[in-house]
């Protein structure tokens, strides 16, 4: 089965310019997540959604973030303006509903952003 | 909160030998499940292996085992016979399920295997 998908891959901007990724995630998952992941650290979550509604979003900065998932399927992470400390990793992960709640995420090849 | 630890930022191990990576975690929650994924070069995350806390045998997966000491908070990924495609940061992450599901990750271990 096709993986989580991400595009682009790089992006270089300059600080307060806008930015939009783009996920898709394994056919069929309900679960999306957005990871950031600031180089030397574990990623952090951004935001959650199941199908098309935001689950958990406590950590994403609303002034300037932003994310959406159309249709419930594939999902568009939004930075506007980006700041020099936005320069991470960008993973989207999905997960199929699991009865019991554990639901394995299976991780996108993620989008590296570097802010100038 | 829940926090994850992994004190080794860097290992090293000769290929075919063993090597052991800790991890350690602070919950109040009873029911929970910890993990390791492996990030290659590549960047993408992978899943190695899992724990359910409930349980008190540890997980094994072919090479890869685990050391659940659960009283301790303690979560070890032991790698047996390494092989030179065991190279990658490898992060321990936690999770206590339900709605969220949210995975929070040790800041990982970078393993270099020598040939």
């Amino acid at each position: 089965e096709a993986g989580v998908a991400q595009s682009p891959r790089y992006k270089i901007i300059e600080k307060r310019q806008s930015v939009a990724f783009w996920c898709n995630p394994i056919s069929g998952h309900a679960t999306l997540y957005w990871y950031q992941q600031i180089l030397g650290q574990g990623p952090k979550l951004l935001i959650q959604f199941q199908n098309n509604g935001v689950v958990d979003d406590s950590q994403l900065p609303k002034d300037r973030f932003s994310a959406e998932r159309l249709k419930g399927v594939d999902s568009t992470l939004k930075i506007q303006p980006a700041k020099l400390e936005d320069s991470a990793v960008y993973l989207c992960a999905s997960s199929p509903l699991d009865r019991d709640g554990i639901n394995e995420q299976f991780f996108g090849p993620g989008t590296r952003l570097t802010v100038l | 909160a829940q926090t994850v630890t992994q004190s080794q930022p860097e290992m090293s191990v000769q290929e075919a030998e063993t090597v052991t990576l800790s991890c350690t975690y602070d919950t109040s929650e009873s029911d929970y499940y910890l993990f390791w994924y492996k990030q290659p070069p590549s960047r993408q995350m992978i899943l190695v292996i899992r724990q359910e806390a409930y349980k008190q045998q540890n997980a094994t997966e072919n090479r890869f085992s685990v050391n659940f000491q659960k009283a301790a908070k303690s979560f070890s990924l032991k790698i047996s016979d390494s092989q030179l495609g065991d190279a990658a940061m490898y992060f321990c992450a936690y999770t206590y399920g339900g709605a969220t599901n949210k995975l929070i990750f040790g800041t990982g271990t970078l393993l270099a295997v020598q040939p």
